[in-house]
């Protein structure tokens, strides 16, 4: 069945570092979806990537989706304590979604 | 106020005994999941429906059952053949897949611990 995996599983970044989540598909996808949770909550939509080499941002977020279709990332600049949590990426199957196992971003202040 | 309710949020049970999670939405959505998630863990579908009167299979159904008598309501129970029930339960809908704009809204969960 389809995977999709994410990299790296922790990361540990000073506030104002920057911040690089990847994520990458067994399969080609139509689209790619964001989400993130914070500790003790649930995951919320941030965003969906549909073409190839999509390029989009939120702020001092940055989402990119690959050429293949494959993969995608998720880069934060200059990392706040307001970004703490997990970020998931999730793609479709059939008529669901298969998500990746999530990054955890801890940010030191 | 549109959105998705669980409840409770936090639910013990001792072992043996069947338990119903409730989830509610008023967003309109034609279709609703369940996901269990673990400590440090991603998300595991449980089971889906797409329209009332339906539902799927996802990919840790063993244990669990559903059903969807109403398109609002998609209630959980966790039954007591799940041999490891304790998690935190998470209830989502959305718009029918493949439509543009089908993210998935969750619900704010139900930690259930089992003893």
């Amino acid at each position: 069945g389809q995977q999709v995996m994410q990299i790296p599983q922790y990361q540990h970044v000073q506030e104002g570092e920057d911040f690089t989540t990847y994520c990458n598909s067994s399969t080609t996808l139509s689209n790619i979806q964001w989400y993130k949770q914070r500790p003790g909550g649930h995951p919320v939509f941030l965003i969906q990537l549909v073409k190839s080499g999509e390029v989009k941002k939120q702020k001092r977020l940055t989402f990119q989706f690959g050429e293949a279709k494959k993969n995608s990332s998720l880069h934060i600049t200059a990392t706040q304590t307001t970004d703490v949590g997990t970020y998931f990426c999730a793609g479709p199957y059939g008529q669901n979604f298969v998500f990746g196992p999530g990054t955890r971003l801890s940010v030191l202040p | 106020d549109g959105g998705i309710t669980q409840s409770p949020k936090y639910l013990f049970r001792k072992e043996g005994q069947n338990v119903t999670l409730s989830c509610e939405q008023n967003l309109n959505h034609d279709a609703m999941y369940w996901y269990r998630q673990d400590p440090g863990q991603g998300l595991r579908l449980i089971y889906y429906s797409q329209i009332v009167n339906d539902f799927q299979k996802g990919d840790i159904a063993e244990g669990y059952s559903v059903s969807r008598e109403k398109k609002e309501s998609f209630p959980l129970t966790v039954t007591s053949a799940q041999k490891n029930p304790t998690a935190f339960y998470l209830c989502a809908s959305s718009i029918f897949p493949g439509q543009e704009g089908y993210e998935q809204y969750f619900g704010p969960g139900t930690r259930l611990t089992v003893t």
